[in-house]
């Protein structure tokens, strides 16, 4: 049973650059919930997808977008890229409130 | 606000130690769920222990156990028998009414041979 994907690993943009991150949610699971980890702290919620439509978000501005296909998978985009994006960044699916399953994140330099 | 708080930055126990970690949150809410996930260096979340906050009766999982005590609003979490596989990050989370898990700022647990 395949976990929560993530896709690239890492990756290197420059300022100003737009990025998109992938994740297929585990097998059974229709939510999908972003979250960005600064260096040494905690996952930040950005916002979550639940029958392909934002259902919640948090305190991120509008560079950051996402989307969630019929398959569950989902997007991460940001636009515009500033330098304090730099961070890992998380991708969680769950069913209900059974707990979160997370990928392994994208590590974003923003350079 | 719902914010949850984990005070100790950093933890180190001797192999085969006992150590307790602390979490604390403030809700209004009288339903949510309460977890303890470990992030190793491979980054990736791990989830150690959940504990739902209806039940009363503590939740274990093997060497893992927690103190749920709802009125004081604290999630603490104790490792028995430390292992050296024990040593990462370890943060609280709360995933409350709004259906949004929220994270602690983590404790960084070392396990010393």
């Amino acid at each position: 049973d395949a976990g929560v994907t993530q896709s690239p690993t890492h990756l290197i943009k420059t300022r100003g650059q737009q990025v998109t991150l992938r994740c297929s949610p585990k097998s059974g699971h229709d939510t999908v919930s972003w979250y960005q980890q600064a260096l040494g702290q905690g996952p930040q919620f950005i916002f979550q997808y639940y029958e392909e439509e934002e259902r919640q978000r948090g305190n991120f501005p509008d560079r950051f977008s996402g989307h969630q296909f019929p398959n569950y998978s989902s997007e991460l985009n940001v636009n515009a890229l500033l330098l304090g994006d730099s961070a890992l960044y998380l991708c969680a699916s769950s069913l209900g409130q059974n707990g979160y399953t997370f990928g392994s994140g994208t590590r974003l330099t923003v350079v | 606000a719902q914010t949850v708080t984990q005070s100790q930055p950093e933890m180190s126990v001797q192999e085969a130690e006992t150590v307790t970690l602390s979490c604390t949150y403030d809700t209004s809410e009288n339903n949510y769920y309460l977890f303890w996930y470990k992030q190793p260096p491979s980054r990736q979340m791990i989830l150690v222990i959940r504990q739902e906050a209806y039940k009363q009766q503590n939740a274990t999982e093997n060497r893992f156990s927690v103190n749920f005590q709802k009125a004081a609003k604290s999630f603490s979490l104790k490792i028995s028998d430390s292992q050296l596989g024990d040593t990462a990050m370890y943060f609280c989370a709360v995933l409350f009414g709004n259906e949004k898990l929220t994270f602690g700022t983590g404790t960084r647990l070392t396990i010393i041979p």
